[in-house]
């Protein structure tokens, strides 16, 4: 599976937008990006995910560079609730199975 | 939705003892999967059923780990003579096809 490199840590201000980057400069063209993140002792939570067009949810949005090398996972207000450690994954088209979880990054939101 | 469930919560017991956890999938979701976390480290893959079909094992997956899923609806976990290194957060997660997974909040097991 291509890799991502995702900063170990960022923090955020409450009400505030949060940009979470992800390198993946390894992709292939069907491989998709997929976002998860991981509250404190919860299981993983699937926030998006994209090709090659940005995409927008009621829970974030996904930015996605023109050559795919490179994403961000765009949180438009950041609350409390959204203090998590981020997964950027890549997931190959046609591929049911096996997300490769890295460390991710954690989010830090201060009040 | 009730969503993903996992049993039990939380598991201690002594090395060498054989532990079992219980998942049960969201009701429509045909595919499962077993991951596990360790501290500070993001899950991973054990397996993945499709239906009460066993498609991949992991290698992280020895041959004191099996996993069954009949009938394809719940499915267990079961780890014979528990190792330390078997403690972790044991996650399930299922699926539709193609569809983003859905995980469980993980039974959490301690070896003394």
């Amino acid at each position: 599976d291509a890799k991502t490199t995702q900063p170990n840590s960022m923090e955020s201000n409450e009400e505030e937008p949060v940009h979470l980057p992800c390198n993946h400069s390894t992709i292939s063209g069907t491989d998709y990006i997929h976002w998860y993140r991981q509250l404190p002792s919860q299981g993983p939570e699937y926030v998006i995910h994209g090709l090659t067009s940005n995409v927008n949810n009621r829970m974030a949005s996904l930015a996605i560079a023109e050559d795919r090398k490179s994403s961000t996972l765009i949180l438009h207000r950041a609350t409390l609730r959204d203090a998590a450690v981020y997964y950027c994954i890549l997931r190959q088209g046609g591929s049911n199975y096996k997300l490769t979880f890295g460390k991710g990054t954690l989010l830090t939101v201060n009040p | 939705d009730t969503g993903v469930s996992q049993n039990p919560r939380h598991k201690i017991t002594k090395r060498g003892q054989n532990v079992t956890f219980r998942c049960d999938p969201i009701s429509e979701h045909n595919r499962l999967y077993w991951y596990r976390q360790t501290l500070g480290q993001g899950p991973e893959f054990l397996t993945y059923f499709q239906n009460e079909a066993q498609l991949e094992k992991s290698r992280l997956l020895s041959d004191r780990f099996s996993a069954e899923r009949p009938k394809g609806s719940f499915s267990t976990l079961e780890i014979q003579r528990t190792e330390q290194g078997d403690s972790a957060m044991y996650l399930c997660a299922s699926s539709l096809q193609y569809q983003p997974q859905h995980f469980g909040d993980g039974t959490r097991l301690s070896i003394l």
